[in-house]
């Protein structure tokens, strides 16, 4: 089976620079994908990470380690909008398109 | 393009009711998911289809819950007799595939059953 933690709640203020980790124990997984959701929202795409390494795309950044078991989403010049939730997902290799979704962290983004 | 559309946006009936939910997803994805979202269990995979058929539906409890999806553009959930328990916000989503296997979400139904 397949569990990804996260930690809860994250707090940081503007033009920081915040990293939320998930760690994970799977079996096996092709990729891990990272999701934002804001209070009453729909979660959305952020990135993923189907290699080891790190992935960048414009002020946020995904790092996957197999070998550590690990990932992390970096959000760089934290703006206010970026306080949401955020969810890393693992596609497990037993069910080629299935996400499996981590427990979220919700970051709060002070002035 | 309109993205995944789901609806109702708000459902709240008693307790013994039926209750339908219903998803279009976007033009040309192959795979429709159907989640659950509660504060206690997080975003849960119900059941997935691809090309129509139920790939996985090991997370959807059959005893009261069924999907179907009768043509590409047009997914139901349906919940019979509908249980307190099942207050949650129901996310449908849909995805091309591929590597990344990157979902769209639509909006939800807030389900409230009393």
């Amino acid at each position: 089976g397949q569990s990804l933690e996260q930690p809860s709640e994250v707090t940081a203020v503007e033009g920081a620079i915040v990293q939320i980790n998930c760690t994970y124990q799977t079996s096996g997984f092709y990729g891990l994908s990272w999701y934002q959701q804001h209070d009453g929202g729909a979660p959305t795409f952020l990135s993923y990470n189907g290699l080891d390494g790190l992935e960048e795309t414009g002020r946020f950044s995904s790092f996957l380690s197999r070998s550590d078991s690990y990932g992390y989403l970096l959000l760089q010049e934290l703006q206010m909008k970026d306080s949401a939730s955020y969810f890393c997902a693992v596609r497990p290799n037993t069910g080629f398109q299935k996400l499996v979704f981590g427990t979220g962290t919700r970051l709060l983004v002070s002035p | 393009d309109a993205g995944v559309i789901q609806s109702p946006r708000h459902e709240v009936t008693e307790m013994g009711q039926e209750v339908t939910l219903r998803c279009k997803p976007i033009s040309g994805h192959d795979y429709l998911f159907w989640y659950r979202q509660t504060m206690m269990q997080g975003l849960e995979l119900l059941v997935y289809f691809n090309n129509k058929a139920v790939m996985d539906d090991s997370g959807m409890p059959k005893d009261r819950f069924s999907a179907k999806m009768p043509n590409a553009s047009f997914s139901t959930l349906k919940i019979q007799p509908s249980e307190p328990r099942d207050s949650a916000v129901y996310f449908c989503a849909s995805s091309l595939g591929g590597s990344s296997g990157e979902q769209y979400f639509g909006p939800g139904t807030r389900l409230t059953v009393t």
